[in-house]
């Protein structure tokens, strides 16, 4: 079945620092990805999301390209902020499959001052 | 726009009673929705999938009988949890896609922001 996998967490870094959060899938079919970020006791935001290979979805600073070579959709902030402090989910969903997402452990990443 | 909304926040009830929980698109007409289980520091479980009009879509080793979801309107999916347990309480999240005249209008989720379930 369809699997996401991304790096475990906690991730620390200070301020103005250079984040990376690795995500790799296993999908049956073209699957759309996504990463979506929760914030402490608040539901899910969608990020950014791309939906075929070579796309580069970006919101706020953070980027992630689709990698259909390497299965991959790692995401990526050159300058985090305390703000940015926040559990993040990797998902993708196929149409095979509904539509339904399937997401990834989460990463939760401390960003200090 | 695409707002989703979810009542109660929270909620403590004790062992052995129901506990209703709402998941309302406020902006745009859903015939599917999503429910999720989230326990502590984990990932989104899925639960079961909401159609308007039919019965819920339950995922493999979600109980039915437990869990009770109807999607009675476009706007409003409602998940019953029935003689809660303390094992039950967890963080609840439902989403929602948009459908238009012609069908979906995207496939993107819009999340609920949680309710949070704490059965004593």
């Amino acid at each position: 079945g369809d699997s996401v996998t991304q790096m475990e967490g906690p991730v620390t870094l200070s301020e103005e620092a250079f984040l990376t959060i690795n995500c790799t899938y296993t999908a049956t079919g073209y699957p759309s990805l996504f990463w979506y970020v929760q914030y402490p006791g608040e539901g899910l935001q969608l990020l950014l999301k791309a939906t075929k290979a070579d796309d580069k979805g970006s919101n706020k600073g953070f980027e992630a390209t689709y990698r259909k070579e390497t299965t991959s959709f790692h995401l990526e902030k050159g300058s985090v902020q305390v703000s940015d402090s926040a559990v993040y989910f990797c998902a993708l969903s196929t149409k095979a499959a509904g539509n339904k997402l399937t997401f990834g452990g989460g990463t939760r990443v401390l960003v200090k001052p | 726009g695409a707002v989703v909304s979810q009542h109660p926040s929270r909620v403590i009830c004790k062992s052995g009673t129901s506990v209703k929980i709402e998941c309302r698109s406020l902006d745009f007409q859903a015939t599917t929705m999503f429910w999720y289980r989230q326990f502590p520091k984990q990932s989104l479980m899925l639960m079961a999938t909401s159609n308007e009009g039919s019965k819920a879509t339950y995922e493999q080793g979600v109980e039915k009988d437990k869990f009770l979801i109807n999607h009675a309107s476009l706007t409003l999916s409602t998940l019953t949890v029935t003689s809660a347990h303390p094992e039950d309480s967890s963080f609840y999240i439902c989403s929602a896609i948009p459908v238009g005249s012609g069908g979906p209008i995207s496939y993107e989720q819009y999340f609920g922001p949680g309710t949070r379930l704490t059965v004593t």
